[in-house]
């Protein structure tokens, strides 16, 4: 069990641009979150998925933000005309249905300009 | 009213002592709680889960809850300096997202 992984690591961006993040969540795990942290706060629910099925989306998510998990395993998560707002730690989480209990990858870190 | 309050701190508590973090959750039909660590430039780790009233011990770790009074605790002994970190209490309905929140989190310091 290699743990969930994130990449990039760090992403450093313009304004109005495009990018994409990847998650590969602990392999046994069907159900896979994505999270925004901001610097003195919680992580903030994006959107999770069990399965390949998009269950939820954070009622305050921007339209800008979205996320795919096409085959059930691995994830992304798009973030369109970025501005300075969005720069966060965007973190992933996987677990089991049955326990709930979520374990975090490492976060990608983006800053944009 | 935010839906997980936490005490921000910092709190120092000296090497050895017990460590007390509390958490206080506004939904009543918050049935999952959790307590995670986050070392600084990290993502947080999972420490202990907690679904019924009570207490449930995992080695220097007790996790409190008390559905009655919408209160979570963890109690850390023999507190040691490599403890010291953020401490994030997580909550809410079980399989939701929008209804599972985050507190901004403790910062404990244990000094040596």
């Amino acid at each position: 069990d290699t743990g969930v992984s994130q990449n990039p690591r760090h992403k450093i961006t313009k304004r109005g641009q495009n990018v994409t993040f990847r998650c590969d969540p602990i392999s046994e795990h069907n159900r896979l979150y994505w999270y925004r942290q901001t610097l003195g706060q919680g992580p903030e629910f994006l959107t999770y998925f069990q399965n390949e099925a998009q269950l939820e989306k954070s009622r305050l998510l921007s339209d800008r933000f979205s996320a795919e998990r096409p085959k059930g395993s691995f994830s992304t998560l798009e973030i369109q005309r970025t501005e300075q707002g969005d720069s966060a730690m965007y973190l992933c989480a996987s677990s089991f249905s049955s326990t709930y209990e979520q374990y975090f990858g490492p976060g990608t870190r983006l800053t944009v300009t | 009213q935010k839906e997980v309050e936490q005490n921000s701190g910092p709190l120092s508590v000296p090497e050895g002592a017990i460590a007390s973090l509390n958490c206080t959750y506004s939904d009543r039909g918050s049935q999952s709680f959790f307590w995670y660590r986050q070392y600084s430039g990290k993502s947080p780790e999972l420490i202990m889960s907690i679904y019924s009233n009570g207490d449930k011990e995992d080695g220097r770790f007790t996790a409190q809850l008390n559905k009655a009074s919408q209160y979570v605790s963890l109690l850390i002994r023999d507190s040691q300096p490599s403890d010291s970190a953020t401490y994030l209490c997580a909550g809410g309905v079980l399989n939701t997202g929008n209804q599972f929140y985050f507190g901004t989190g403790t910062s404990l310091t244990v000094i040596p």
